[in-house]
């Protein structure tokens, strides 16, 4: 297993379009979790799966954001209609129920223009 | 709502010299993290702290835990310039939906040769 993986690395896209993002996690792990983290700050958290099931959103979810994980393994987070503000480090990690540890994948970094 | 802060936020020090970094939370937890993270990456797990009183270490870094004083330090010790980078720490605390980690603003480190 080669731990968590984010994709893309690196999106630049114009304000107004629609961007999505995908996570595959560790195998094993049933929880699933994205975190955007602005330059200068710490990740904040934006929303949790355990399996399939979509089990917290924070506030800072807009109804711009969703967030999916149909099969209870990868994980897809769209943003609609994007705005500067938007611009950040998308990352996502896993864990597994029971245990204390978070993976976290490389991160994407969406830039708005 | 859980707060985390850290100080300093940033840190120049010389090679060879101590320092130490605080991270004080608000609420109870039930664990407490460090991570790392340079430029440009993603966060690297350091430490997990598990109980009061709770020491780990790792080469030059030493981590705490005092839940009665909802205080963790990361104590630095002889630095060197590749540990030169920014230094979270997060909490982590049940909630009857899962749990997550709300983090620090962080700690940017640099160390002069």
């Amino acid at each position: 297993d080669t731990g968590v993986s984010q994709d893309p690395r690196h999106k630049i896209t114009k304000r107004g379009q629609n961007v999505t993002f995908r996570c595959d996690p560790i195998s094993e792990h049933n929880r699933l979790y994205w975190y955007r983290q602005t330059l200068g700050q710490g990740p904040e958290f934006l929303t949790y799966f355990q399996n399939e099931a979509q089990l917290e959103k924070s506030r800072l979810l807009s109804d711009r954001f969703s967030a999916e994980r149909p099969k209870g393994s990868f994980s897809t987070l769209e943003i609609q209609r994007t705005e500067q503000g938007d611009s950040a480090m998308y990352l996502c990690a896993s864990s597994l129920e029971g245990d204390y540890g978070y993976t976290f994948g490389s991160g994407t970094r969406l830039t708005v223009v | 709502e859980l707060k985390v802060e850290q100080n300093p936020l940033f840190l120049s020090m010389q090679e060879g010299k101590n320092y130490t970094i605080y991270c004080n939370y608000s609420t109870t937890s039930d664990r407490l993290y460090w991570y790392r993270q340079d430029p440009g990456k993603s966060l690297e797990s350091l430490f997990v702290l598990l109980s009061n009183g709770a020491v780990k270490q790792e080469g030059r870094l030493m981590a705490s835990l005092d839940t009665k004083a909802r205080l963790s330090t990361l104590h630095i010790t002889a630095a060197v310039h590749d540990l030169s980078a920014t230094y979270f720490c997060a909490v982590d605390r049940l909630e009857t939906s899962g749990s997550r980690l709300t983090f620090g603003e962080g700690t940017q480190l640099t160390v002069n040769p």
